[in-house]
């Protein structure tokens, strides 16, 4: 069964740019779940989407947005990149809810300049 | 609100044992314990649903004590696989990640 597929590994941006990444879950997966690390901060949660609804969300600005697809494929858009938002986002799929194991992807690296 | 791990890091020997904290101030409903290494993607290890359970594989295993809202994760004669930082997580809704035990094992 192939895993959570993140794409780009890798991206360097400027301030003010907007980017999107992209998420693609284990297939039976219908929640996926993002995350930004950051060696201050540790892991935090940005939000969960479950059958193309954002389900939760976590205390991050409005910049940051996604959306999920029919096939559970999911995107997140960060707006306006400030340099604070370099960091590597993980996203995670599970079948849904927090009974569930989550199954991270390698990350996005985002380097902002 | 995030839940505490202690301790913050760990140096061990190969062949000694761990134990690693995870305590809320909230109510926990599960707690998940992921282990993360170095450059790569937390890698997700074992839900705890109900407190008073225990479960484990191989010679990590860990337990969950509903009502102290705490669980611990114990990792027994460690082997230099087990290097990495471990997380619990936990979360009705939306899902929190402790800071984070670095563990370091050496030969």
């Amino acid at each position: 069964k192939a895993g959570v597929t993140q794409t780009p590994r890798y991206l360097i941006k400027t301030r003010g740019q907007q980017v999107t990444l992209s998420c693609s879950p284990i297939s039976g997966h219908r929640s996926v779940s993002w995350y930004q690390q950051t060696p201050g901060q540790g892991l935090q949660f940005l939000f969960e989407y479950f059958s193309e609804t954002q389900r939760n969300k976590g205390n991050f600005p409005g910049r940051f947005s996604g959306r999920q697809f029919s096939n559970s494929r999911s995107e997140m858009n960060v707006s306006t990149l400030e340099l604070g938002d370099s960091a590597l986002y993980l996203c995670a799929s599970s079948l849904g809810g927090t009974n569930q194991p989550q199954h991270f992807g390698d990350g996005t690296r985002l380097s902002i300049l | 609100q995030q839940p505490v791990q202690s301790p913050q890091a760990v140096i061990l020997r190969e062949g000694e044992d761990a134990v690693i904290n995870c305590s809320s101030s909230k109510a926990l409903y599960s707690v998940h314990w992921y282990r993360q290494k170095h450059g790569e993607a937390p890698v997700f290890l074992m839900i705890l649903l109900k407190g008073g359970e225990q479960k484990g594989h191989d010679k990590i295993s860990a337990s969950f004590n509903e009502k102290k809202q705490q669980s611990s994760l114990y990792l027994t004669a460690s082997q230099l696989s087990y290097s990495g930082t471990y997380f619990c997580g936990t979360g009705s809704q939306n899902f929190v990640f402790g800071p984070g035990t670095r563990l370091s094992v050496l030969p």
